[in-house]
C-alpha cells in the first residue's frame, strides 16, 4: 500500500463547531505532516510529527490542534475556525527523518468555514 | 527560514516543444529538491527529485538540474504532451523531507497548446 488517505473529502463547518480531519498511511512511514493550501497557492507547512512526537509547529494558531495517536494515524482537530481558514488541508508522510526521503501527499480535505 | 523563488508563474508551450521551469533557494544548507505536479482538484504528486550530491537526474521526458553554487535548480520537460498541463511546484528542504518539511515555490501553471 503506497497511499496516504484522508477523511473526509469535504467538510463544511460553522465558526463555533468542533471537527476533526483524519489521515492514515500504512507504508511504515515515521514522519507525518499537515499542510494548508489556499487556492492557486503552494502548500504551506503547518505541523510535522516524527516518531509520533510533534517536531515542528510553524506558528499555527491554537484553533488547530494536531494529534498523532500512533505511527499510522494523524489527526487535526479544528475549533472556533475563521472563514479565512477555508482551504485544502493536505496530509503527507515520509519514510524517516534526517535524510532526504520523499514526501507523499494524501488527496486532501477541502474545508469551508461559514 | 528557507525561501524558494519560482519562475515563470505561467508557461504556455506548443505540444511537442520543451518546457523549462526555474527555481532558486536561499538557504545553502538545503539539500533536497523535489518537484511536484498538481492537477486541478488533485493532490501534489512527486514527479522527480534531486539531492545535493547530484548535478542532474533524468526520468524519461523529465529532467532536473541543480547548481549548488548558484543555488538554483530547474525542471526540464521534453516532447510535451497535453497531459503535462498542470501546476508544477518546486520545493526545498534541509536534511531532506524528513522532519523538516518542504518549502514550496509559488508554482508554475504549464499550459500545453495543441
Amino acid at each position: 500500500d503506497t497511499e496516504v488517505t484522508q477523511t473526509p473529502k469535504h467538510l463544511v463547518m460553522g465558526m463555533t463547531n468542533k471537527k476533526s480531519l483524519k489521515c492514515e498511511q500504512h507504508m511504515g512511514h515515521r514522519a507525518m505532516y499537515w499542510y494548508k493550501q489556499k487556492a492557486k497557492k503552494p502548500p504551506e507547512l503547518m505541523f510535522v510529527y516524527s516518531y509520533e512526537k510533534l517536531s515542528i509547529n510553524e506558528s499555527v494558531p491554537s484553533r488547530f490542534s494536531p494529534e498523532c495517536p500512533n505511527s499510522s494515524l494523524l489527526n487535526l482537530h479544528l475549533h472556533a475556525l475563521q472563514p479565512e481558514d477555508s482551504a485544502l488541508y493536505l496530509c503527507a508522510s515520509s519514510q524517516d527523518i534526517g535524510r532526504s526521503y520523499e514526501q507523499y501527499f494524501g488527496p486532501g480535505t477541502r474545508l469551508t468555514v461559514t | 527560514g528557507e525561501n524558494v523563488e519560482q519562475h515563470p508563474s505561467t508557461l504556455s508551450v506548443q505540444e511537442g516543444d520543451s518546457a523549462v521551469i526555474k527555481c532558486t533557494y536561499s538557504d545553502s544548507a538545503s539539500n533536497y529538491f523535489p518537484w511536484y505536479k498538481q492537477e486541478l482538484g488533485k493532490r501534489p504528486q512527486l514527479i522527480i527529485d534531486i539531492r545535493s550530491n547530484v548535478g542532474e537526474k533524468k526520468d524519461q521526458r523529465i529532467a532536473v538540474t541543480l547548481n549548488k553554487t548558484a543555488k538554483h535548480f530547474s525542471l526540464h520537460i521534453t516532447e510535451t504532451q497535453p497531459e503535462d498541463s498542470a501546476v508544477y511546484f518546486c520545493a526545498a528542504s534541509i536534511s531532506g523531507g524528513g522532519a523538516d518539511g518542504l518549502t514550496f515555490g509559488k508554482g508554475t501553471h504549464l499550459i500545453i497548446q495543441p
